[in-house]
């Protein structure tokens, strides 16, 4: 069945670092999406990534979705303590609404 | 973007019982679906819950251990059956719509916590 592997599993950084994840699929998704889980909450829906090399910015955030769509990658750039969290990449196959889950990979940010 | 109310929030329970798990859609939805999130790991897809069919489960996951309910486009309920222990988790209720550029997006409630003692 389809697997969405995610790296790092943790991350450490000074406030004030970049930060970076990926997401790597064994298939070819017809999208990816990426969530953000704070301590104790639930996923908070960041961005769809649909294009092959498709490319979006939220702020400190940028996505990107490989060119053969089979990975992805989160950059945060200059983190904050309110960037602390785990972060999901969740690819889907269809447009069907039903994704695979990455194993996450959880951030930390020493102020 | 569609407001997702879960209940209950969190619940101890004994083994050998059953718990069902409501959320309420304050907008019709398509797609509805429910996740399990072991402590400390990732969201694994139990189900897709069919209005008006019988629910989608994915391998590993059976009607009888998860039966689910979809009586209409709003409101859909998760059962954990004859509980042990190893249910212990986090269950959480998504819905699919499409957000305002026409791309899916995924909404999640808010979780049930559960301890099985």
């Amino acid at each position: 069945g389809q697997q969405v592997m995610q790296i790092p599993q943790y991350q450490h950084v000074q406030e004030g670092e970049d930060f970076t994840t990926y997401c790597n699929s064994s298939t070819t998704l017809s999208n990816i999406q990426w969530y953000k889980q704070r301590p104790g909450g639930h996923p908070v829906f960041l961005i769809q990534l649909v294009k092959s090399g498709e490319v979006k910015k939220q702020k400190r955030l940028t996505f990107q979705f490989g060119e053969a769509k089979k990975n992805s990658s989160l950059h945060i750039t200059a983190t904050q303590t309110t960037d602390v969290g785990t972060y999901f990449c969740a690819g889907s196959i269809t447009n069907a609404g039903k994704s695979t889950f990455g194993d996450g990979t959880t951030l930390t940010v020493k102020p | 973007s569609a407001v997702i109310s879960q209940k209950p929030s969190r619940d101890i329970c004994q083994r050998g019982t059953s718990l069902t798990i409501q959320c309420q859609v304050d907008s019709q939805v398509t797609m509805m679906f429910w996740y399990r999130q072991q402590p400390g790991q990732s969201l694994t897809l139990i189900a897709t819950a069919n209005q008006g069919s019988e629910a989608t489960y994915e391998s590993g996951f059976v009607i009888d251990k998860f039966p689910i309910s979809r009586p209409n486009l709003t409101f859909s309920t998760l059962t954990v059956s004859n509980m042990s222990p190893e249910d212990s988790s986090i269950y959480l209720c998504s819905v699919a719509g499409t957000g305002g550029k026409g791309n899916t997006e995924a909404f999640f409630g808010q979780g049930t916590r559960l301890t099985v003692v």
